[in-house]
C-alpha cells in the first residue's frame, strides 16, 4: 500500500511565524502536490513538484513556498504565517505525470494561525 | 482550462435509500474523471475512476458512476446506502499529461438511520 504521511495532524502557530509542513511518501512516486482544503471551496492546488528540486506554482501559491530536496519528501513553507492561512493542508503523490494516475493523499494537517 | 461543478453541497438521505451525487465538468479535450471520498479526519481516497472504455464504472463500497460525454457529466450512484457512507465526496477531472487534477467543491453525504 502507498503511504503518504504528514508530520503533524494539528498545528497551532502565531501570526508572523515561519511554518514548515512536511510530507513523506514511501512508494518512489515522481509527483507530489500540496493542497489546502476550506469548507465550500474544495481542494485548491498550492504547489506541485515533478522531480527533485523542481517545483511549479498551482492555483494559489501566494504566501507559500516549497522545497523538494529528496524524492520522497515535499515540504510546504509559510514564510510569515497569517490568519487567512488557517486551513486544512493535504499532501498527495502520484506515480508519474500521467493524468490517469490516482492521487494518494496523506491524512492532512489542520493548521490554526492565531 | 478544466473545471468541475458538484451540483449539491449537501445530500441527506435515509439508510438503505438510493443516492446520486451529481458532477459536471468542463474541458476542451479528452479527460479522465475521478471520485474520491473523505471520511471525517482523514485524507481523500479513490472511489473509482473513468479512463476509457465502458462508460459505467464500478468502484469500492458498492458505488458506481456513469460517464456521459454529451452531457459532460460523471454522476456517482449507490443503490442502497449505509450509515458508514457518511462522508464528503469529491469529483475531480484531469487532462493532458500534467498529472494534475482539478477538484470540485465537494458534496457532504449524510446518511440518517
Amino acid at each position: 500500500d502507498v503511504k503518504v504521511t504528514q508530520s503533524s495532524r494539528y498545528l497551532v502557530k502565531r501570526t508572523g511565524e515561519k511554518v514548515f509542513l512536511e510530507c513523506v511518501q514511501d512508494m518512489d512516486h515522481e509527483n507530489m502536490f500540496w493542497y489546502r482544503q476550506d469548507p465550500g471551496l474544495g481542494l485548491r492546488l498550492i504547489y506541485f513538484s515533478y522531480d527533485v528540486k523542481m517545483k511549479e506554482k498551482g492555483d494559489i501559491p501566494e504566501g507559500y513556498s516549497v522545497s523538494r530536496e529528496k524524492k520522497e519528501r515535499f515540504s510546504l513553507i509559510l514564510e510569515s504565517a497569517s490568519t487567512n492561512q488557517t486551513s486544512m493542508y493535504l499532501c498527495a503523490s502520484t506515480p508519474s505525470g500521467i493524468s490517469a494516475d490516482t492521487q494518494y493523499f496523506g491524512p492532512g494537517t489542520r493548521l490554526t494561525v492565531l | 482550462a478544466q473545471s468541475v461543478t458538484q451540483l449539491d453541497s449537501q445530500v441527506p438521505v435515509f439508510e438503505e435509500a438510493p443516492v446520486e451525487l451529481r458532477c459536471n465538468y468542463s474541458s476542451s479535450v479528452s479527460v479522465y474523471l475521478f471520485w474520491y471520498v473523505q471520511y471525517p479526519n482523514q485524507g481523500l481516497q479513490l472511489l473509482l475512476k473513468y479512463l476509457s472504455g465502458s462508460t459505467l464504472v464500478k468502484g469500492i463500497n458498492g458505488f458506481e458512476a456513469e460517464f456521459n460525454k454529451s452531457q459532460t457529466s460523471f454522476h456517482l450512484r449507490k443503490p442502497s446506502v449505509h450509515i458508514s457512507d457518511t462522508a464528503e465526496y469529491f469529483c475531480a477531472v484531469s487532462e493532458g499529461n500534467a498529472g494534475k487534477s482539478t477538484f470540485g467543491d465537494g458534496t457532504t453525504l449524510t446518511v440518517k438511520p
